[in-house]
């Protein structure tokens, strides 16, 4: 079955440290890939998405995520965190082969940001 | 309008009670999603309605019913839940089913079963 792995289930940081939170899913064919955002007692936002061409993209609120297609990665960056980044990430993908219909999380990185 | 409304935002329902949860959208979107989060845990897909047609159904137990009564609303009828339906039931909606679609997410009913 294909899955999302994200590998950083709790990360903490302090303000202006640089972040990455990794990605990793299990399908070989055509993919969209996502990173929502959850802030605390707030609905998921999307903060950036691929679908395809240039591999690194930007999303809103200083993040970037890049595509690395041959290790099928999609990791977020930013490289000077806030305490308002405080908040769960969800990277996320849908397949070609459900017609893109079924978004599929990860477990979710808790991002703890000090001040 | 760029939101996706759900209520109630809290619901509290015994076994055998019927009530429903209600989402909707006004941004044109023609596909629209029940997930199910439980704490600490990421959204699970439930159902996918196209075009106001069910198209995905993710073998969700039959205690749970959506309904889908025009492009812009989507309903999940519950009855007969068990306690361990208590989660955050999310709606979301997307321009259309398909590639290039982001999935925009309301803020969720949160449903405890007694």
């Amino acid at each position: 079955a294909q899955s999302v792995s994200q590998h950083n289930h709790h990360v903490i940081l302090s303000e202006a440290a640089s972040l990455e939170l990794g990605c990793n899913y299990s399908y070989g064919g055509t993919v969209n890939l996502f990173w929502y955002v959850q802030y605390p007692g707030q609905h998921l936002q999307l903060l950036l998405k691929y679908f395809s061409g240039d591999p690194l993209v930007k999303g809103i609120k200083g993040f970037e995520a890049e595509f690395i297609k041959s290790k099928f990665s999609f990791n977020l960056r930013k490289p000077s965190v806030q305490w308002s980044d405080t908040a769960e990430y969800f990277c996320a993908v849908t397949l070609l082969d459900t017609g893109f219909q079924k978004l599929v999380f990860g477990t979710g990185t808790r991002l703890l940001v000090s001040p | 309008d760029t939101e996706v409304t759900q209520t109630p935002k809290h619901l509290v329902m015994g076994m055998t009670n019927k009530k429903s949860l209600k989402c909707e959208q006004h941004m044109g979107h023609r596909a629209m999603y029940w997930y199910k989060q439980k704490a600490k845990k990421p959204p699970e897909l439930m159902f996918v309605y196209s075009y106001e047609k069910l198209s995905i159904n993710e073998s969700v137990p039959s205690r749970f019913s959506p309904e889908c009564p025009n492009s812009s609303l989507l309903n999940l009828h519950l009855h007969a839940l068990q306690p361990e339906d208590s989660a955050l039931y999310l709606c979301a909606s997307s321009q259309r089913g398909g590639s290039y679609n982001e999935q925009f997410f309301g803020p969720g009913t949160r449903l405890t079963v007694l």
